[in-house]
């Protein structure tokens, strides 16, 4: 089945600097890959996905590349403020249609 | 409109009671999913609503753990027994559709359970 591995777990980048999280995932056959903001005491957040059709897609700040050749996609933040501290989750959705998620990764943007 | 919405919020109990978790999906959401958090860590998938259908329950832990859709709205998640390690976030999200045509899940806040 699908597995979906996350980088890095931790990730601390000075306000106004650039952030980036990757995702790997192992089913060719996956199509359709949101990521989501958890801040602290809430429930996850959709914030940008993108399916397989499409190598990148940009809201604003955000943006989302997608490699389906290498199975990986990642999270591009620039400009970074201090809301985007957070957790950040991807996942991918496999085969059975179901979301596989990654294990999240801790942004932390420092003053 | 409404989001999800999950109670209680913050629930404390002691090892051995029952519990049960209520989730209200967005309305006219007809899939409604389960997941587990613990502390500092992702999110682990429980069981899976799509309308009338029978639940995908392959996420579920151990059999003292239940949970039922009533009338394909309000979700109520029930541990039997609650053990220590029990203690985490338990999320609810909803979509509109089956995982085939939808793919965004919105969360509701979740419900923190501790067992003393």
């Amino acid at each position: 089945g699908e597995n979906v591995e996350q980088h890095p777990s931790t990730l601390s980048v000075q306000e106004g600097d650039s952030a980036v999280i990757k995702c790997t995932y192992s089913d060719s056959a996956s199509n359709y890959f949101p990521w989501y903001k958890q801040e602290l005491g809430k429930g996850p957040q959709l914030i940008i996905d993108i399916r397989s059709n499409v190598g990148e897609k940009k809201d604003q700040r955000i943006a989302v590349t997608l490699n389906k050749t290498a199975k990986h996609f990642s999270l591009h933040i620039t400009e970074t403020q201090p809301e985007d501290s957070a957790v950040y989750f991807c996942a991918a959705k496999d085969s059975n249609y179901q979301l596989i998620w990654g294990a999240g990764t801790k942004l932390i943007i420092k003053p | 409109g409404a989001g999800v919405s999950q109670s209680p919020s913050n629930k404390v109990t002691e090892k051995g009671k029952d519990v049960e978790l209520r989730c209200d999906p967005i309305s006219g959401h007809t899939a409604l999913y389960w997941y587990r958090q613990s502390l500092g860590q992702g999110l682990e998938f429980l069981i899976y609503f799509q309308g009338n259908s029978a639940p995908d329950k392959s996420g579920l832990p151990s059999d003292r753990f239940s949970a039922e859709r009533t009338g394909g709205s309000v979700s109520t998640l029930t541990i039997q027994r609650t053990q220590q390690e029990d203690s985490a976030v338990y999320l609810c999200a909803s979509s509109l559709g089956p995982p085939l045509l939808a793919g965004s899940q919105y969360f509701g806040p979740g419900t923190r359970l501790t067992v003393l």
